[in-house]
């Protein structure tokens, strides 16, 4: 069973421009969730997906940060513009039932900004 | 306001002996706990899960404990491997019957020594 898929890997970007990160998740996972993790932390939810809905955006930086899942499969993140506090890994995670609390993570997208 | 707490950055173990890991958390709507452990450069892996209605869940060398009064858990490791150097994530899920976005602690970078 192939994994959670994301890319690009990594990206350096400078201050004010815009950067967008894309999430295939595990085939059949109808949950799926964007974290961010800043060096030192542990991640941190920014937005769940079921389906192609929004379950949870409560903690989604609105201003600068978007998110989509259209047809309830792919996913992309969109920064705009970027600042310098953005710099982080950002993680992708799928589940395949909405009862079930063990999400799998893809390998993450690492940002720079410059 | 961190929810859930690993205070420990770092833990050095001696190979075969047993490796603990803490985790502390203020929620008290937390109702399931899971432990991921993450190499460099790859998403975070699931490694074993407890229930609030449980004190301890086992699998193979690894064993979680659950204090509820003390809102505590560890992980036991035991025997410690080298291939178990990492970093290992401690999260949290409110009630909700699953697949809410996890609530993670900072995280404790395990080294085992040869």
């Amino acid at each position: 069973e192939a994994g959670v898929a994301q890319s690009p890997r990594y990206k350096i970007i400078e201050k004010r421009q815009s950067v967008a990160f894309w999430c295939n998740p595990i085939s059949g996972h109808a949950t799926l969730y964007w974290y961010q993790q800043i060096l030192g932390q542990g991640p941190k939810l920014l937005i769940q997906f079921q389906n192609n809905g929004v379950v949870d955006d409560s903690q989604l930086p609105k201003d600068r940060f978007s998110a989509e899942r259209l047809k309830g499969v792919d996913s992309t993140l969109k920064i705009q513009p970027a600042k310098l506090e953005d710099s982080a890994v950002y993680l992708c995670a799928s589940t395949q039932r909405l009862d079930s609390y063990e999400q799998y993570f893809g390998p993450g997208t690492r940002l720079t900004v410059t | 306001d961190q929810q859930v707490k690993q205070n420990s950055p770092s833990l050095s173990v001696q190979e075969g002996r047993i490796s603990i890991l803490n985790c502390d958390y203020t929620n008290s709507m937390f109702d399931y706990f899971l432990w991921y452990k993450k190499y460099p450069a790859e998403g975070p892996t699931f490694l074993i899960s407890i229930s609030s209605i449980k004190d301890k869940n086992e699998d193979g060398r690894f064993t979680v404990f659950l204090n509820k009064s003390a809102k505590h858990l560890s992980l036991h490791i035991v025997p410690s491997q080298p291939g178990d150097s990492a970093v290992y994530f401690c999260a949290a899920s409110v009630s909700g019957g699953g697949a809410d976005g996890l609530t993670f602690g900072k995280g404790t970078h395990l080294i085992i020594q040869p």
